[in-house]
């Protein structure tokens, strides 16, 4: 149980285009959902707090026009990177709290932006 | 504001040798801490867990982790290292309205 998924898996995608991943919460329910991003060799920064039908709460210094996170469900968080840049090429991971203070990951999402 | 200090970005370990993953901790209240083993290019995995009680947590893959309130310290140890624990490990501690501080990760090593 607790499972968390990911979709893409990767994707490579032009300078300036808009990418959507999805995080998805498969055996449970999630109003809380966390969107990580990880550059290579490094730790996980946490962008943003996605809530299932309200606005996302987003770190200091994360831009939240460029990544949009929508919480429509309570199963589906998604994250759009827009006018996507080479700097934004990371490693993306969501997770999906179950139980106060335990998170399960997804698999994570590897952006290219060429 | 809460952190998370591991002092070693890599260890090697033989295969069959113990291992000890050091993690330091600062936070205001008591904390909720974490160990996570990552594979590359994969998502993380919960090894264990520390919310209250018995201060010897035990996990998967025979795994623990003891918390030292006196040295904020939650040491990740397995007396026997296998293969296919190389991998990277990361400590995190439980913060305000449930997110998580990460360490800076180990990366271990293991050696035939």
């Amino acid at each position: 149980g607790a499972v968390v998924s990911q979709h893409p898996s990767w994707v490579i995608c032009k300078s300036g285009t808009s990418v959507k991943i999805e995080c998805r919460s498969l055996d449970f329910q999630a109003t809380t959902m966390f969107w990580y991003r990880q550059f290579p060799k490094q730790s996980l920064m946490l962008m943003a707090t996605s809530n299932e039908g309200s606005k996302a709460t987003y770190e200091q210094g994360v831009e939240k026009d460029k990544f949009l996170i929508n919480h429509a469900s309570l199963t589906l968080s998604t994250l759009t990177v827009t006018s996507a840049h080479p700097e934004d090429s990371s490693f993306y991971i969501c997770s999906a709290r179950l139980l106060a203070n335990e998170q399960f990951f997804g698999p994570g999402t590897r952006l290219t932006v060429l | 504001a809460q952190s998370v200090t591991q002092p070693d970005i890599h260890i090697t370990v033989s295969e069959g040798a113990s291992l000890e993953l050091r993690c330091n901790y600062s936070y205001g209240a008591t904390p909720y801490l974490f160990w996570y083993v990552q594979s590359p290019g994969q998502g993380l995995q919960l090894l264990l867990k520390y919310f209250s009680g018995d201060t010897l947590v035990q996990g998967i893959k025979g795994f623990e982790a003891e918390f030292k309130r006196s040295q904020s310290s939650f040491n990740l140890r397995k007396p026997s290292v296998h293969w296919s624990d190389a991998a990277e490990y990361f400590c995190a501690v439980g913060a305000g309205f449930q997110k998580l501080v990460f360490g800076t990760g180990t990366r271990l090593l293991v050696s035939p």
